[in-house]
């Protein structure tokens, strides 16, 4: 039983470039959501999603960032025209319902930009 | 909105003896779960242990127990017996019981522990 596989680990983009961050959720489990933790900080919620489908992107900076869960293959995290305020660790978080169900994490991506 | 507050940044203890880590949170729900979660330095959050608000039993994993106060919003975490191996961070998280799997953390208190 794979857990919730994200990639790359690592990712190093200029300033300027997109970068994309991959979610794999556990089996069975179609909901997921995306934290970013700054150096030094807890995580932060980013945003919810289902299969096709955006529930909360309260915690979405409102430019260059978007998510995607599509029907088939992994979620999305999309930062474009990133700068040195994006370098951070985002993780991704799967569960099984999406109410009262727990969530498992993914090891991360840590961007640097650079 | 409900927020999480952890005040202790840092903590160090010996091996073999206890240490408590503190966290307070902020919420007018009646229901709701708490977390500590586990970060050492390979970044894995690894789920320590979970209360569910309505319990008024402390909830115990082996060598980790929580103090849940509920009037005084307090979920403080306690490890007895410590190994070098808990040393991390530790993140309490706040989940609603009203809404989705979304959670609410703290900023963490890193654990040092000395042979």
């Amino acid at each position: 039983n794979a857990g919730v596989m994200q990639n790359p680990r690592h990712l190093v983009r200029r300033r300027g470039q997109e970068a994309r961050l991959r979610c794999s959720p556990m089996k069975g489990h179609s909901h997921v959501y995306w934290y970013r933790q700054l150096p030094e900080e807890g995580l932060k919620f980013m945003v919810y999603l289902q299969k096709e489908n955006i529930i909360d992107e309260s915690g979405m900076p409102k430019e260059r960032f978007s998510a995607e869960f599509p029907k088939e293959g992994p979620s999305i995290l999309r930062i474009q025209q990133v700068v040195r305020g994006d370098s951070a660790a985002y993780f991704c978080a799967s569960s099984l319902t999406g109410f009262n169900t727990e969530a498992f994490f993914g090891q991360g991506t840590r961007l640097t930009v650079v | 909105a409900q927020t999480v507050t952890q005040s202790q940044p840092e903590m160090s203890v010996q091996e073999a003896e206890t240490v408590t880590l503190s966290c307070t949170y902020d919420t007018s729900e009646s229901d709701y779960y708490l977390f500590w979660y586990k970060q050492p330095p390979s970044r894995q959050m690894i789920l320590v242990i979970r209360q569910e608000a309505y319990k008024q039993q402390n909830a115990t994993e082996n060598r980790f127990s929580v103090n849940f106060q509920k009037a005084a919003k307090s979920f403080s975490l306690k490890i007895s017996d410590s190994q070098l191996g808990d040393a991390a961070m530790y993140f309490c998280a706040y989940r609603s019981a009203y809404n989705t799997d979304k959670l609410i953390f703290g900023t963490g208190t890193r654990l040092q522990v000395f042979p």
